[in-house]
């Protein structure tokens, strides 16, 4: 079994869609929670972090961690055309930046 | 730097030759890590230093790979005898402090190795 397991998609959705994004993960001890989104040929860049159960919102996306059943969520709301990319979510497993990551969704948002 | 530079951008290797690929991490980062990411999969962990010295190198795949950093800067990840499953893209990310929670861990643009 994967440390972190990642809904592989891919999605496509119509502009103005709510986005669900979703990861599983294994290891209890993990503390901190990353979304990161990769343009084509880019790197990682990270979108949001977390590091308790709950929501987290900046602007148009929430991330959301539950704790209880090991499930990480990253919503996009009004989703534009320039949200298409590749969401990674990734996990903090160590105390010095070691990331575990998903495999990774491609999300593409039609106009 | 600005960012993260990685070199060379695209490397295109014949199987059984040995490629450097270099990372410039962000100025005064002293956290460096080297992760691969093959087609369609997540990032795979390579290795991690802090400074100069590499306290988890667990992530290399086999003896074929190495890795350094010198004046706690730059970092060059070696891979010797190449062969076509080392066909990925070669990430080189940075941070400020150890990587736990405020310190964001930053990436390069990434190195695109195929081994023909």
């Amino acid at each position: 079994q994967k440390e972190v397991e990642q809904d592989p998609g891919p999605l496509s959705v119509p502009e103005g869609a709510i986005v669900s994004l979703n990861c599983t993960y294994s290891n209890s001890a993990f503390q901190y929670f990353m979304w990161y989104r990769q343009y084509s040929r880019k790197g990682p860049e990270l979108l949001m972090y977390t590091y308790s159960s709950g929501n987290k919102e900046d602007g148009r996306f929430t991330a959301q961690v539950d704790k209880s059943s090991k499930y990480i969520s990253l919503f996009i709301r009004d989703s534009q055309p320039s949200d298409s990319a590749t969401y990674l979510c990734a996990i903090l497993g160590t105390s010095y930046g070691k990331l575990t990551f998903g495999q990774g969704t491609i999300l593409t948002v039609h106009p | 730097g600005a960012g993260v530079s990685q070199s060379p951008s695209n490397k295109v290797t014949e199987k059984g030759k040995d490629v450097e690929l270099r990372c410039d991490p962000i100025s005064g980062h002293t956290a460096l890590y080297w992760y691969r990411q093959s087609l369609g999969q997540g990032l795979e962990f390579l290795i991690y230093f802090q400074g100069n010295s590499a306290p988890d190198k667990s992530g290399l795949p086999s003896d074929r790979f190495s890795a350094e950093r010198t004046g706690g800067s730059v970092s060059t990840l070696t891979i010797q005898r190449t062969q076509q499953e080392d066909s990925a893209v070669y990430l080189c990310a940075s941070s400020s402090g150890a990587g736990a929670s405020g310190n964001t861990i930053y990436f390069g643009e990434g190195s695109w190795l195929t081994v023909v």
